[in-house]
């Protein structure tokens, strides 16, 4: 199947600090990403959605200026979590689709477990 | 409202025992649906999906799920487990109007010896 990577794998960062995370669709273009945050032992939590060279669209209660995404090309998305507070510790979870209207074609990344100090 | 439900948090199961994890949505269309499974620290692994046709589905590692419309459900079975089956398993929706995917709780399976 498809392959979506992530990178890192694990950040720590201290509190005030911004973190960038990238999100890569190695063999396909993708049109739309999606974003996710995972507390522990808990579900996913879709974050914002974004079309490449789109402004993302964010879920209610996401604040978009702290979660900043950036969908530039139909290969890399990135999430920024600026001024990163302790509360944002979290493991994100990108997630990559090509064709537009098909969902079985969505791919998940391996996950970034962001902890802040 | 929508939503996709998993009742059970923690499910503990003996090694070569059968397993049933359910799944029930609140769409009012069927949505795509789609069970996936996560390791810890692991992104996801699609195990299987419905779009429409045979409502017995087959998926990897030796899991089957069954779609019954009149009860809003789609639980994933498997009539032996394995030790290595231990994980997080995530029920998925897509609805027809809205391409986003949104999970169930997620249901954390225990393989006891």
């Amino acid at each position: 199947g498809a392959v979506v990577s992530q990178h890192p794998s694990r950040v720590i960062c201290k509190s005030g600090t911004s973190v960038k995370i990238e999100c890569r669709s190695l063999d396909f273009q993708a049109t739309t990403m999606f974003w996710y945050r995972q507390f522990p032992k808990k579900s996913l939590m879709l974050m914002a959605t974004s079309n490449e060279g789109s402004k993302a669209t964010y879920e209610q209660g996401v604040e978009k200026d702290k979660f900043l995404i950036n969908h530039a090309s139909l290969t890399l998305s990135t999430l920024t979590v600026t001024s990163a507070h302790p509360e944002d510790s979290s493991f994100y979870i990108c997630s990559a689709r090509g064709l537009a209207g098909v969902p079985d074609t969505q791919y998940f990344g391996p996950g970034t477990r962001l902890t802040v100090l | 409202a929508q939503s996709v439900t998993q009742p059970d948090i923690h499910i503990t199961v003996s090694e070569g025992a059968s397993l049933e994890l359910r799944c029930n949505y609140s769409y009012g269309a069927t949505p795509y649906l789609f069970w996936y499974v996560q390791s810890p620290g692991q992104g996801l692994q699609l195990l299987l999906k419905y779009f429409s046709g045979d409502t017995l589905v087959q998926g990897i590692k030796g899991f089957e799920a069954e779609f019954k419309r009149s009860q809003s459900s789609f639980n994933l079975r498997k009539p032996s487990v394995h030790w290595s089956d231990a994980a997080e398993y995530f029920c998925a929706v897509v609805p027809l109007n809205n391409n986003d995917m949104r999970f169930g709780a997620g249901t954390r399976l225990t393989v006891k010896p």
